[in-house]
């Protein structure tokens, strides 16, 4: 079976401008959720969508927004980028959502803001 | 809300020794699991171990072993006969048991870094 799945994989933007990242699930896995990496922050909870639907969303500004698509595939977008938004933004999926499951991580992409 | 500490950012082993990472959680849920994620330089999260907060056998992968303390919100991974290849970020994750809002995300925690020595 396919891994997670990220693309692209590196993206440099300016200042103001708007980005959008995809992630491709493990086949059959309908939970799909998002992290932002930075040296400053850690790891931190983006939102997760299961069946199209945000359930939950951790505390970023709305400029960072995401959806799920039909087939379980997640792109999240990033408007008027902040130097700040440069990150390793990593996908997760799993089956349900569900808290006892494994969650299986993409590859990240790694958005370098100038 | 929930917290996870890793208060060793660096830590280093011998090849073919022991070593253990620590991690303590805070927490007032009594539902909850604990995960240990490895990052190695290539940046894919991969996990190495889970405990589920119910059980009170403490789980293991192979040459990785966990030490739950629940009292004390403690979860230490024990890396036994270490290898070159384990050498990455660990990071200790905790999720809230349950089906709705911060059920469906993983807190982690600072990570530590180690370096197995040839």
């Amino acid at each position: 079976k396919a891994g997670v799945t990220q693309t692209p994989r590196y993206l440099i933007k300016t200042r103001g401008q708007q980005v959008t990242l995809s992630c491709s699930p493990i086949s059959g896995h309908r939970s799909v959720s998002w992290y932002q990496q930075t040296p400053g922050q850690g790891l931190q909870f983006l939102f997760e969508y299961f069946s199209e639907t945000q359930r939950n969303k951790g505390n970023f500004p709305g400029r960072f927004s995401g959806r799920q698509f039909s087939n379980s595939r997640s792109e999240m977008n990033v408007s008027t980028l902040e130097l700040g938004d440069s990150a390793l933004y990593l996908c997760a999926s799993s089956l349900s959502g569900r808290a006892w499951e494994t969650q299986y991580f993409g590859p990240g992409t790694r958005l370098l803001v100038l | 809300a929930q917290t996870v500490t890793q208060s060793q950012p660096e830590m280093s082993v011998q090849e073919a020794e022991t070593v253990t990472l620590s991690c303590t959680y805070d927490t007032s849920e009594s539902d909850y699991y604990l995960f240990w994620y490895k990052q190695p330089p290539s940046r894919q999260m991969i996990l190495v171990i889970r405990q589920e907060a119910y059980k009170q056998q403490n789980a293991t992968e192979n040459r990785f072993s966990v030490n739950f303390q629940k009292a004390a919100k403690s979860f230490s991974l024990k890396i036994s006969d270490s290898q070159l290849g384990d050498a990455a970020m660990y990071f200790c994750a905790y999720r809230r048991g349950g089906f709705s809002g911060s059920a469906r995300q993983l807190t982690f925690g600072s990570g530590t870094q180690l370096t197995v020595l040839p």
